[in-house]
């Protein structure tokens, strides 16, 4: 399986404070997702990074990949209080299926 | 807009009922899948269908079924035979092909409840 670990599993921060989550995977990958979901709702693509990228930005997201590692990071600066969720770190094996991990559930209080 | 729309948002179902939640998508994409979401888990696969009249078992099948007669539909039964069907449960489009893969879109969601 390629099912990978979020950590932390939960995470509370402070409005304006930096948020950053770590997500491992076991085998090769050709690209690697993050994803947002809000409490009783549907997934949100945030960033997708591939395996010959290294780091990837989008507004206040920054996604790193470490592929001799077999890790990423997942950093929200200055984090606000609508960014409170869950975050899943998502691979995608060789027939485009999604590959979830238990997700770290963010609560960012004002 | 486009998107992915699933129906009804709430479900409630007595034991031993079989109970249908639709899916629909605009988007024009071929691959459609079905995922299962237990408190404080991740998603779990239950069937795909990467073209129209195509189907095939995720990792938890047992207890459901599908089809896909239409691009843009792919129901998702829940039977009796399901154990355990209380969840939520998310329906999810991609486009092809993989290669120029960017990312999924997904519905809202069904809260399936069984009393």
């Amino acid at each position: 399986s390629q099912q990978g670990e979020e950590d932390p599993q939960a995470l509370s921060i402070q409005e304006g404070e930096n948020a950053t989550m770590n997500c491992s995977y076991k085998t090769s990958i050709n690209n690697l997702q993050w994803y947002r979901q809000n409490s009783g709702r549907g997934l949100v693509h945030l960033i997708l990074i591939r395996s010959n990228e290294r780091e990837k930005h989008s507004g206040r997201l920054r996604v790193t990949l470490d592929t001799s590692k077999k890790s990423s990071s997942l950093l929200i600066t200055a984090s606000r209080a609508a960014d409170t969720a869950s975050y899943f770190c998502v691979q995608t094996d060789s027939w485009g299926k999604l590959q979830f991990g238990a997700g770290t559930q963010v609560v960012v209080t004002p | 807009d486009g998107g992915i729309t699933q129906s009804p948002k709430y479900l409630f179902r007595k034991e031993g009922q079989n109970v249908t939640l639709s899916c629909e998508q605009n988007l024009n994409h071929d691959a459609m899948y079905w995922y299962r979401q237990d408190p404080g888990q991740g998603l779990r696969l239950i069937y795909y269908s990467q073209i129209v009249n195509d189907f095939q078992k995720g990792d938890i099948a047992e207890g459901y079924s599908v089809s896909r007669e239409k691009k843009e539909s792919f129901p998702l039964t829940v039977t009796s035979a399901q154990k355990n069907p209380t969840a939520f449960y998310l329906c999810a489009s991609s486009s092809k092909p993989q290669g120029a893969f960017d990312g999924y879109t997904f519905g809202s969601g069904t809260r399936l409840t069984v009393v």
